[in-house]
């Protein structure tokens, strides 16, 4: 079946400039995730929903940074006033969230989002 | 969260099996050990988990030493196309923030034709 996608692909963006970037998980996965990679720095998780439940977003690294997840399903990324060290990739990621130690997550192709 | 150690590189040559080691001494006897990889410019992937009895599946096979404070990570036969950095995480089920994964900077695995 369909596996994670996100869109754009590519995201390059002057600084100071509002971004959104576009989460589709695989249908019928109830956990989301979205990460950031940057060169160096290796993958960080940014926020996390589930459910009905209250997101977990204790690693969004600035107010500037926001997500909301619209009827279970697809999930937007939001980084305002951009500046040049969002610079990343932004990787999404969904899993059934099973309990216990054995959910596995699958990860989209990521955006590269390059902030000039 | 328990820590994993890897090496930062390792190279194999086509054909031939890549062991691929991890220490995690510090596991509690709860932590799964899963492994993802990521290919150049794609999102990681899922490879393989398992508790305490070694797991095989299509990609690969997991063999987790009798302590749980080592494992490997076994590819019978490397590709070109299995060039990848091969991270080794565990998840804890019953932390609070167990649904997250933790990257370390894994494994950069090169391949040779």
């Amino acid at each position: 079946g369909a596996g994670v996608s996100q869109s754009p692909s590519n995201k390059v963006t002057e600084k100071g400039k509002d971004v959104e970037l576009r989460c589709d998980p695989i249908s019928g996965h109830t956990a989301l995730y979205w990460y950031r990679q940057s060169l160096g720095q290796g993958l960080e998780f940014l926020i996390y929903f589930q459910g009905n439940s209250a997101p977990d977003k204790s690693g969004l690294p600035s107010d500037r940074f926001s997500a909301e997840r619209t009827g279970g399903s697809v999930s937007t990324l939001t980084i305002q006033r951009t500046q040049q060290e969002d610079s990343a990739v932004y990787l999404c990621a969904s899993s059934r969230g099973l309990a216990g130690g054995t959910d596995t997550q699958y990860f989209g192709p990521g955006t590269r989002l390059t902030v000039l | 969260d328990a820590k994993t150690t890897q090496p930062n590189s390792m190279e194999s040559n086509e054909e031939e099996p890549v062991h691929l080691p991890c220490n995690h001494s510090t596991i509690s006897g709860t932590d799964y050990i899963h492994w993802y990889r990521q290919l150049p410019s794609q999102g990681p992937e899922y490879v393989i988990h398992g508790l305490t009895s070694n797991v095989n599946n299509r990609m690969a096979s997991l063999a987790i030493a009798e302590d749980r404070k080592s494992s490997t990570l076994i590819l019978h036969r490397a590709t070109l196309r299995d060039a990848a950095v091969y991270y080794c995480i565990l998840r804890d089920p019953s932390g609070g923030s167990n649904y997250k994964l933790t990257f370390g900077k894994g494994t950069l695995l090169t391949v040779n034709p």
